[in-house]
Parts: structure tokens; C-alpha cells; sequence
């Protein structure tokens, strides 16, 4: 019974470069969030997705970011043109429909842009 | 975090204390409260929730008593010892899910 796997692991980018980092939910799961973490920071909230559809995405950057879920496959976090601003770990977690039942992280992305 | 508020950002006890945090949160309609702890270099993992028919919860050291007239739940560890420092983090669930800014455990030996 898989938890949420994240990959990859770490990901190094060039400046200008882009990022694909993929959440696939446990089981079953059929809502997902992304969030960033800087060191020594919390988790700041950046987007909230059902199957196909983007439910909340005030926390995301309103340019070179966005996200998707599809119906088939992984969710995918996607960065253009990177800049060095964005190296952070960043989690995704998933929870089921029920109510009233937590959220499940995967071990996170560390993304560095050099 | 948005919509809730974690205090103490940091906190530093010695082994075998009482380590208290606590949360405020804003939207009344809020059913679902659970902790996270990460260490360092890891995931958040829940450690214990509550639900809003309960008022207190415990697991062996840890407990978690929650306060829905005045929108507070709290997190409290007794005995502590080292390997309950990390970041602990507090939610709730509201339409998603929201996090708090953390609290920085250190346990002294």
C-alpha cells in the first residue's frame, strides 16, 4: 500500500530552465495539495487539486507556474524559466474524500537552480 | 499559515519537561485538527488529531485539546525527550487544508 512518492528526489536546474515535479496520491486519493518549504520555514500553501479540476490556487505565483491533475497519472508541479529564487523542498500530499481525515505527504522535491 | 495562527515559533525545554503549542484558527466551521511533526530533512507526519466532537485526545505523551468556542487547539507533549525535537506544525480542515507556520522544537538533554 504506497504512500505519496514525489519525484524526483532532487532536481538541479539551470537558470532559465524548467522544472517537473511529479506527486503520485496514495491509492484511491483524489485530492492533492503542493506546498514550499523553504529551510528553517513552514509550509506555504500553493495550490489545492481534484481530478482534473484546480480547486484553490491562490498561493501560486500568478506566472511560470502551474499545476494539473489529471485524470490518468501523477499530478504535475510545473516551473518555466527557473530562477534562484525558486530552490525549495516542495511536498505534496494527498487525502481521500471522506471527511474529517488527514492529508498524506510524499518525502518531497528538493529543487536547486544554479 | 492562513486562517491559523501557531505560537510559539520556537521553543526550547529541557528533558523531561512539558512542551505546550498552540493554534488559533478563524473559520468556525473547521471539524478536523491534526499535528504534524517533521524532522529535519524528512516529511511532515501526523502524530495525533482531533475531531470537533471531542475536546481532548491523548497518546501515551502526547495530547491535544481543542477549544471550538474560542477557536484554539493546543498540542502538549510531557516527558519530552531528544527525539521530539523537530518542527511540529498544527492544521485544519476547511474546504483544504491549512497549516501553521511551525514551531521549532529543541529538547535538551
Amino acid at each position: 500500500n504506497a504512500g505519496v512518492m514525489q519525484n524526483p528526489r532532487h532536481l538541479v536546474r539551470r537558470r532559465g530552465q524548467e522544472a517537473r515535479l511529479r506527486c503520485s496520491p496514495v491509492k484511491g486519493h483524489s485530492h492533492v495539495y503542493w506546498y514550499r518549504q523553504l529551510p528553517e520555514e513552514g509550509l506555504k500553501f500553493m495550490v489545492y487539486l481534484q481530478k482534473e479540476n484546480i480547486i484553490d490556487e491562490s498561493g501560486m505565483p500568478k506566472e511560470r507556474f502551474s499545476a494539473e491533475f489529471p485524470k490518468e497519472g501523477p499530478s504535475i508541479l510545473r516551473i518555466q524559466q527557473v530562477v534562484r529564487g525558486d530552490s525549495a523542498a516542495y511536498f505534496c500530499a494527498s487525502s481521500s474524500d471522506r471527511e474529517n481525515t488527514e492529508a498524506f505527504f510524499g518525502q518531497g522535491t528538493r529543487l536547486t537552480v544554479v | 499559515g492562513e486562517n491559523v495562527e501557531q505560537h510559539p515559533s520556537t521553543l526550547s525545554v529541557q528533558e523531561g519537561d512539558s512542551a505546550v503549542i498552540k493554534c488559533t484558527y478563524s473559520d468556525s466551521a473547521s471539524n478536523y485538527f491534526p499535528w504534524y511533526k517533521q524532522e529535519l530533512g524528512k516529511r511532515p507526519q501526523l502524530i495525533i488529531d482531533i475531531r470537533s466532537n471531542v475536546g481532548e485526545k491523548k497518546d501515551q505523551r502526547i495530547a491535544v485539546t481543542l477549544n471550538k468556542t474560542a477557536k484554539h487547539f493546543s498540542l502538549h507533549i510531557t516527558e519530552t525527550q531528544p527525539e521530539d525535537s523537530a518542527v511540529y506544525f498544527c492544521a485544519h480542515n476547511f474546504n483544504k487544508f491549512y497549516f501553521g507556520s511551525g514551531t521549532k522544537l529543541n529538547v535538551k538533554p
